[in-house]
């Protein structure tokens, strides 16, 4: 059972584009969602973070939606660079329990 | 401050053998997790553990197996290695709760199963 799960599995963007990057999960009790940035040959490294407190936050040119009706959040990056490309993981917890990670995005930005 | 450091950072196995990793937490953190990580499966949870005692355990044999010594550092084993635990194997630090504090990731060591 996936309990988080994430699309598209890769994703190609020129550059200043905007990159979507979606996420659903099933167990209405989480109440942490994360999404990590990896880059080859290093361990996944946290970007942004939400709470279902609020719908939306925002850094810099990243920002998460979060519907809790939906059972639905999305990373949004703005204007796209060729820096941004690397892998994108959505994941989600519960209290202490452990983080439940998506099968994560490749995102790829064209010069 | 230090990051989370692994080693080694590459390994090279035969089915059958046994391998131990080693990971350092970063400095005041209390909490360590391990992650395998594959290309069709993503990253899954292996096992967390703080203060020296398992905390949560993900859905893996038996032959899979962590410790956490008292100055934090943690080191897992694979016993009677099979090919598919061909992956890499990242650990992760946390100052004290994984979904309350943030997790940070070292860069991981590569096993491969000859």
């Amino acid at each position: 059972q996936q309990q988080v799960k994430q699309s598209p599995q890769s994703l190609i963007v020129q550059k200043g584009g905007i990159s979507i990057i979606n996420c659903a999960y099933e167990n209405t009790a989480f109440d942490y969602f994360p999404w990590y940035q990896q880059f080859p040959g290093k361990g996944p490294a946290l970007l942004i973070a939400i709470r279902p407190d609020v719908s939306e936050k925002k850094e810099g040119r990243f920002t998460i939606s979060f519907n809790k009706s939906a059972k639905q959040f999305s990373l949004h990056i703005m204007d796209s660079q060729p820096g941004d490309s690397a892998t994108y993981f959505c994941a989600a917890s519960r209290g202490s329990e452990k983080l439940v990670f998506g099968k994560g995005m490749k995102l790829t930005v064209n010069p | 401050k230090a990051g989370v450091t692994q080693t080694p950072r590459y390994l090279i196995k035969t089915r059958g053998q046994q391998v131990t990793l080693s990971c350092s937490p970063i400095s005041g953190h209390r909490s360590v997790s391990w992650y395998q990580q594959t290309p069709g499966q993503g990253l899954q949870f292996l096992f967390e553990y703080f203060s020296e005692t398992q905390r949560n355990k993900g859905n893996f044999p038996g032959r899979f197996s962590g410790r956490q010594f008292s100055n934090s550092r943690s080191e897992m084993n694979v016993s009677t290695l099979e090919l598919g635990d061909s992956a890499l194997y990242l650990c992760a630090s946390t100052w004290l709760v994984p979904g309350t504090d943030t997790q940070y990731f070292g860069p991981g060591t590569r096993l491969t199963v000859l």
